[in-house]
């Protein structure tokens, strides 16, 4: 069964400095991976996906994440955050014919400083 | 065009009883799936609908289950509740075409049920 993990509960970056989350996952074959936002009150937004090609995914909001087989992450990175960035952010995971199945890991809370 | 919407967005139970819950999905929309939030943790696949038919499960007791209508929206159905059941339930529309490669999910704001 795919699993993911995301090591950081919570991340604190001034606004304006670079971002980078981590994730990582555990999949035997080549797995779908997303990035999800969610702000209080509100449901869960796709930011980026990754199913194959350039391991350099570009997603909505300024967002990238690149895929790395080797060492099993999705790493979600922004070079200049925003005081509206803060939220948190869900790595997920998706097997072949799986369909809308995603596991999804327990979520980085992200707080931006002034 | 309409986003997915749930109802109710907030309700209370108390132990042994059920619950039904809501959901619209986007327009153009053919799949329903259904994922519980428990505080601090990240969505848990509860299950998912295509053409009015459970397509997929995930480790959750039977006394969950759910509808899909002709119209795609859909209910989930909670029987004999438990305090672990308090969770925000997520619903989140696709669009499937072909095979079942993950959709883009769009996700509802949530029904946030406590139990006591």
């Amino acid at each position: 069964a795919q699993s993911v993990t995301q090591p950081d509960i919570h991340i604190t970056v001034s606004e304006g400095a670079s971002l980078e989350l981590r994730c990582n996952y555990s999949y035997g074959a080549t797995p779908y991976l997303f990035w999800y936002v969610q702000s209080p009150g509100q449901g869960l937004q796709l930011l980026l996906k990754y199913f194959s090609g350039d391991t350099l995914v570009q997603g909505i909001k300024g967002f990238e994440a690149e895929f790395k087989r080797s060492q099993s992450s999705f790493n979600l990175r922004k070079p200049s955050v925003h005081w509206s960035d803060a939220a948190e952010y869900f790595c997920a995971v998706a097997r072949t014919g799986g369909g809308n199945k995603l596991t999804f890991g327990t979520g980085t809370q992200l707080k931006v400083e002034l | 065009e309409t986003g997915v919407t749930q109802s109710p967005t907030h309700l209370i139970k108390t132990r042994g009883q059920q619950v039904t819950l809501r959901c619209s999905s986007q327009s153009g929309h053919n799949t329903v799936s259904w994922y519980q939030q428990a505080l601090g943790q990240g969505p848990q696949f509860i299950f998912q609908y295509y053409r009015e038919e459970e397509n997929g499960r995930g480790n959750f007791p039977p006394r969950f289950s759910g509808l899909q209508f002709p119209n795609y929206s859909s209910e989930l159905n909670v029987n004999a509740l438990e305090l672990d059941d308090s969770a925000l339930y997520l619903c989140a529309s696709s669009r499937r075409v072909g095979d079942p490669t993950p959709g883009e999910l769009f996700f509802g704001e949530g029904s946030r049920l406590t139990v006591l």
